[in-house]
Protein backbone atom coordinates (compact mmCIF):
# COMPACT_ATOMS: atom_id res chain seq x y z
CA UNK A 1 0.00 0.00 0.00
CA UNK A 2 1.54 3.03 -0.82
CA UNK A 3 2.27 5.67 1.78
CA UNK A 4 1.37 9.43 1.71
CA UNK A 5 3.15 11.13 -1.23
CA UNK A 6 4.09 14.97 -1.28
CA UNK A 7 5.39 16.65 -4.10
CA UNK A 8 8.00 18.73 -4.48
CA UNK A 9 10.63 17.57 -2.14
CA UNK A 10 12.46 20.93 -2.45
CA UNK A 11 11.52 24.75 -3.38
CA UNK A 12 13.04 27.48 -3.90
CA UNK A 13 11.24 30.80 -3.70
CA UNK A 14 11.49 34.19 -3.33
CA UNK A 15 9.83 36.91 -0.63
CA UNK A 16 6.62 37.76 -2.31
CA UNK A 17 6.44 35.05 -4.35
CA UNK A 18 3.46 32.24 -4.42
CA UNK A 19 3.55 28.69 -3.98
CA UNK A 20 1.43 25.32 -3.99
CA UNK A 21 1.96 22.01 -2.38
CA UNK A 22 0.65 18.82 -2.91
CA UNK A 23 -0.51 15.87 -0.82
CA UNK A 24 -2.06 12.76 -1.89
CA UNK A 25 -2.96 10.46 1.27
CA UNK A 26 -3.07 6.98 1.67
CA UNK A 27 -5.77 5.16 -0.44
CA UNK A 28 -9.22 4.88 1.68
CA UNK A 29 -8.36 7.67 3.38
CA UNK A 30 -10.42 11.14 3.68
CA UNK A 31 -8.76 13.31 6.27
CA UNK A 32 -5.92 15.30 5.14
CA UNK A 33 -3.95 17.61 7.78
CA UNK A 34 -0.88 19.86 6.99
CA UNK A 35 1.97 21.16 9.81
CA UNK A 36 4.51 23.34 9.65
CA UNK A 37 8.10 22.34 10.97
CA UNK A 38 10.32 24.70 12.07
CA UNK A 39 13.61 24.28 14.24
CA UNK A 40 12.36 27.37 16.44
CA UNK A 41 8.53 26.45 16.93
CA UNK A 42 8.86 22.65 16.24
CA UNK A 43 5.58 20.82 14.76
CA UNK A 44 2.18 23.44 14.56
CA UNK A 45 -0.70 22.13 13.10
CA UNK A 46 -2.12 24.71 9.85
CA UNK A 47 -5.09 22.61 8.87
CA UNK A 48 -7.30 19.57 8.48
CA UNK A 49 -9.57 18.67 5.33
CA UNK A 50 -12.10 16.17 5.82
CA UNK A 51 -14.62 14.90 2.38
CA UNK A 52 -13.36 18.31 0.79
CA UNK A 53 -14.30 20.07 3.65
CA UNK A 54 -11.68 21.97 6.20
CA UNK A 55 -12.71 21.07 9.98
CA UNK A 56 -10.32 23.09 11.48
CA UNK A 57 -7.21 25.71 11.23
CA UNK A 58 -4.52 26.94 13.34
CA UNK A 59 -3.34 30.14 14.39
CA UNK A 60 -1.78 31.12 11.37
CA UNK A 61 -2.54 34.37 8.69
CA UNK A 62 -4.74 33.98 5.87
CA UNK A 63 -1.80 33.67 3.53
CA UNK A 64 -1.91 30.09 4.64
CA UNK A 65 -4.52 28.28 2.74
CA UNK A 66 -5.73 24.81 1.63
CA UNK A 67 -8.17 22.70 -0.48
CA UNK A 68 -8.77 19.09 -0.95
CA UNK A 69 -9.87 17.20 -4.22
CA UNK A 70 -12.98 14.58 -4.74
CA UNK A 71 -10.09 12.14 -4.73
CA UNK A 72 -9.17 13.15 -1.16
CA UNK A 73 -5.85 14.66 -2.81
CA UNK A 74 -4.71 17.78 -1.14
CA UNK A 75 -3.15 20.98 -1.71
CA UNK A 76 -1.85 23.87 0.28
CA UNK A 77 -1.04 27.75 -1.14
CA UNK A 78 1.25 30.04 0.88
CA UNK A 79 0.84 33.61 -1.07
CA UNK A 80 3.55 36.94 -0.75
CA UNK A 81 6.19 34.47 1.18
CA UNK A 82 7.95 35.50 3.68
CA UNK A 83 11.42 34.63 4.87
CA UNK A 84 9.75 33.32 8.05
CA UNK A 85 7.57 30.76 5.74
CA UNK A 86 10.45 28.87 5.25
CA UNK A 87 10.15 25.32 6.78
CA UNK A 88 9.48 21.60 5.92
CA UNK A 89 5.86 21.53 5.51
CA UNK A 90 4.32 18.14 6.19
CA UNK A 91 0.80 16.31 4.78
CA UNK A 92 -0.37 13.14 6.81
CA UNK A 93 -3.45 11.18 6.30
CA UNK A 94 -5.95 9.28 8.51
CA UNK A 95 -8.75 7.02 7.82
CA UNK A 96 -11.21 8.86 10.37
CA UNK A 97 -11.18 11.50 13.79
CA UNK A 98 -8.91 9.68 15.92
CA UNK A 99 -7.08 7.09 13.84
CA UNK A 100 -3.34 6.88 13.26
CA UNK A 101 -2.22 9.81 11.37
CA UNK A 102 0.29 8.61 8.76
CA UNK A 103 2.88 11.11 7.66
CA UNK A 104 4.96 12.11 4.06
CA UNK A 105 8.32 12.56 3.79
CA UNK A 106 7.76 16.78 3.16
CA UNK A 107 8.57 19.40 1.34
CA UNK A 108 11.28 21.56 2.48
CA UNK A 109 10.26 25.08 1.14
CA UNK A 110 13.32 27.60 1.38
CA UNK A 111 12.39 31.19 0.33
CA UNK A 112 14.94 33.90 0.08
CA UNK B 1 -4.37 26.10 26.05
CA UNK B 2 -2.43 22.29 25.88
CA UNK B 3 0.98 22.31 26.28
CA UNK B 4 3.26 19.41 25.69
CA UNK B 5 7.09 18.99 26.88
CA UNK B 6 8.66 16.47 26.76
CA UNK B 7 12.07 15.63 28.72
CA UNK B 8 15.31 15.38 28.47
CA UNK B 9 15.76 17.31 24.61
CA UNK B 10 19.11 14.98 24.09
CA UNK B 11 19.51 11.20 25.11
CA UNK B 12 22.72 9.39 23.85
CA UNK B 13 23.13 5.88 25.05
CA UNK B 14 25.19 2.46 24.29
CA UNK B 15 23.75 -0.02 22.81
CA UNK B 16 21.39 -2.76 24.76
CA UNK B 17 20.37 -0.45 27.06
CA UNK B 18 16.62 0.03 28.38
CA UNK B 19 15.41 3.50 28.09
CA UNK B 20 12.57 6.11 29.09
CA UNK B 21 11.51 9.07 27.42
CA UNK B 22 8.81 11.13 29.03
CA UNK B 23 6.18 13.20 27.59
CA UNK B 24 3.98 15.56 29.99
CA UNK B 25 0.67 17.44 28.91
CA UNK B 26 -1.30 20.26 30.95
CA UNK B 27 -4.33 19.60 29.67
CA UNK B 28 -5.78 16.36 30.65
CA UNK B 29 -8.73 16.40 28.02
CA UNK B 30 -7.27 14.33 25.71
CA UNK B 31 -8.75 11.86 23.37
CA UNK B 32 -5.64 10.38 22.35
CA UNK B 33 -2.16 10.37 22.42
CA UNK B 34 0.65 9.24 19.75
CA UNK B 35 4.51 8.82 19.16
CA UNK B 36 6.09 9.00 16.50
CA UNK B 37 9.70 8.79 15.60
CA UNK B 38 11.63 11.41 12.97
CA UNK B 39 14.53 10.52 10.54
CA UNK B 40 16.69 13.62 9.71
CA UNK B 41 14.67 14.83 6.75
CA UNK B 42 12.29 12.75 6.56
CA UNK B 43 8.82 13.00 8.27
CA UNK B 44 7.39 11.32 10.55
CA UNK B 45 6.76 7.65 11.52
CA UNK B 46 3.98 6.40 13.62
CA UNK B 47 5.03 4.22 16.45
CA UNK B 48 2.01 3.59 19.14
CA UNK B 49 -1.72 5.16 19.58
CA UNK B 50 -3.12 4.74 22.97
CA UNK B 51 -6.20 5.53 23.44
CA UNK B 52 -7.63 8.19 26.27
CA UNK B 53 -9.48 4.98 28.00
CA UNK B 54 -5.99 2.82 27.55
CA UNK B 55 -2.67 2.65 29.97
CA UNK B 56 -0.52 1.10 27.53
CA UNK B 57 0.52 -0.13 24.24
CA UNK B 58 3.20 -2.35 23.23
CA UNK B 59 4.95 -3.25 20.04
CA UNK B 60 7.81 -4.91 19.88
CA UNK B 61 10.61 -3.52 21.46
CA UNK B 62 8.75 -0.01 22.30
CA UNK B 63 6.02 0.26 25.05
CA UNK B 64 3.92 3.36 25.60
CA UNK B 65 2.27 3.97 28.71
CA UNK B 66 -0.23 6.79 29.57
CA UNK B 67 -1.71 8.29 32.64
CA UNK B 68 -4.32 11.17 31.39
CA UNK B 69 -5.12 12.32 35.28
CA UNK B 70 -1.40 13.24 35.98
CA UNK B 71 -0.90 14.41 32.35
CA UNK B 72 2.16 11.76 31.58
CA UNK B 73 2.83 9.39 29.00
CA UNK B 74 6.45 7.53 28.89
CA UNK B 75 7.83 5.13 26.16
CA UNK B 76 10.14 2.78 27.07
CA UNK B 77 12.63 1.07 24.65
CA UNK B 78 13.86 -1.99 25.02
CA UNK B 79 17.84 -3.24 24.08
CA UNK B 80 18.38 -0.19 22.42
CA UNK B 81 19.85 -0.60 19.00
CA UNK B 82 21.80 1.95 16.85
CA UNK B 83 18.68 2.04 14.61
CA UNK B 84 16.57 4.05 16.62
CA UNK B 85 18.96 6.63 17.06
CA UNK B 86 16.22 9.51 16.27
CA UNK B 87 14.17 12.60 17.27
CA UNK B 88 11.05 11.01 19.34
CA UNK B 89 8.03 13.24 19.25
CA UNK B 90 4.80 12.42 21.12
CA UNK B 91 1.64 14.55 20.32
CA UNK B 92 -1.87 14.68 22.15
CA UNK B 93 -4.90 15.15 20.30
CA UNK B 94 -7.46 17.32 21.82
CA UNK B 95 -10.52 15.55 23.22
CA UNK B 96 -12.51 19.13 22.91
CA UNK B 97 -15.76 17.05 20.88
CA UNK B 98 -14.10 19.02 17.76
CA UNK B 99 -13.80 15.84 16.05
CA UNK B 100 -10.66 16.84 14.09
CA UNK B 101 -7.31 15.09 13.54
CA UNK B 102 -5.59 18.01 15.34
CA UNK B 103 -2.44 17.16 16.95
CA UNK B 104 -0.10 19.28 19.42
CA UNK B 105 3.18 18.40 19.23
CA UNK B 106 5.79 18.02 21.65
CA UNK B 107 9.14 19.43 21.52
CA UNK B 108 10.83 16.24 21.34
CA UNK B 109 13.48 14.09 22.20
CA UNK B 110 16.85 13.66 20.43
CA UNK B 111 17.94 9.86 20.92
CA UNK B 112 21.69 8.45 19.95
CA UNK B 113 22.20 4.94 20.41
CA UNK B 114 25.94 4.28 20.39
CA UNK B 115 27.59 1.19 19.21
Amino acid sequence: KAGVTQTPRYLIKTRGQQVTLSCSPISGHRSVSWYQQTPGQGLQFLFEYFSETQRNKGNFPGRFSGRQFSNSRSEMNVSTLELGDSALYLCASSFGYGSPLHFGNGTRLTVT
Amino acid sequence: KQEVTQIPAALSVPEGENLVLNCSFTDSAIYNLQWFRQDPGKGLTSLLLIQSSQREQTSGRLNASLDKSSGRSTLYIAASQPGDSATYLCAVMPGDGGATNKLIFGTGTLLAVQP
